[in-house]
């Protein structure tokens, strides 16, 4: 069975900086997608950004880019010019190309603050 | 603009009242989840229904059920629900193919007095 980990229960950042989330997963598997969700409170989940793992080049949409790291089995999430509307949950998830029912299996959650 | 809808976003129910939350949806996604969310934790997969088959997490309580009534509509039903059972339920969508996300709704938070 497939696990994801992220380490940083907490993550602080000021406004314009930048800041790293981190997630490593476990999979004996070479065909997969990871994925960074989004939740602000008291508001839904939102896709941020997608990575197939077939793909060398990092995915970037706009102020968001990952650090995918095949091998280190590590798919870290960067927020460049943080903004006040960052401040959420972000969970990372696995998913395995095999997975008729596209199910995810999430790490645990990174709590990020953005400060003024 | 296609979404995933749940109704209500808050419903309280008593100990041991049954009780439905609903979702619906505009996507004409063929998978639907149901997810059940505890503060600062990640979802926790519940069931799914892939198409009209129904697949069940194996460490989901019997108290859960879930029916799809049609492509639009998943409904949780708890049968007797406990303290233990407050939590804030995800419902979400994905369609078929390789590359598909999963959209979430809204969410409904449930409390039990």
């Amino acid at each position: 069975a497939q696990t994801v980990t992220q380490s940083q229960p907490e993550m602080s950042v000021q406004e314009a900086e930048t800041v790293t989330l981190s997630c490593t997963y476990d999979t004996s598997e070479s065909d997969y997608y990871l994925f960074w969700y989004k939740q602000p409170p008291s508001r839904q989940m939102i896709l941020v950004i997608r990575q197939e793992a077939y793909k060398q080049q990092n995915a970037t949409e706009n102020r968001f880019s990952v650090n995918f790291q095949k091998a280190a089995k590590s798919f870290s999430l960067k927020i460049s010019d943080s903004q006040l509307g960052d401040a959420a949950m972000y969970f990372c998830a696995y998913r395995s190309a095999l997975n008729a029912g596209n199910m995810l299996t999430f790490g645990g959650g990174t709590r990020l603050m953005v400060k003024p | 603009d296609a979404m995933v809808i749940q109704n209500p976003r808050y419903q309280v129910t008593q100990f041991g009242k049954p009780v439905t939350l609903s979702c619906s949806q505009t996507l004409n996604h063929n998978v639907m989840y149901w997810y059940q969310q505890k503060s600062s934790q990640a979802p926790k997969l519940l069931f799914h229904y892939y198409d009209k088959d129904f697949n069940n997490e194996a460490d989901t309580p019997d108290n859960f059920q879930s029916r799809r009534p049609n492509t639009s509509f998943c409904f949780l039903d708890i049968r007797s629900p406990g303290l233990g059972d407050a939590a804030m339920y995800l419902c979400a969508t994905s369609g078929p193919g390789r590359k598909e996300e999963q959209y979430f709704g809204p969410g409904t938070r449930l409390t039990v007095t």
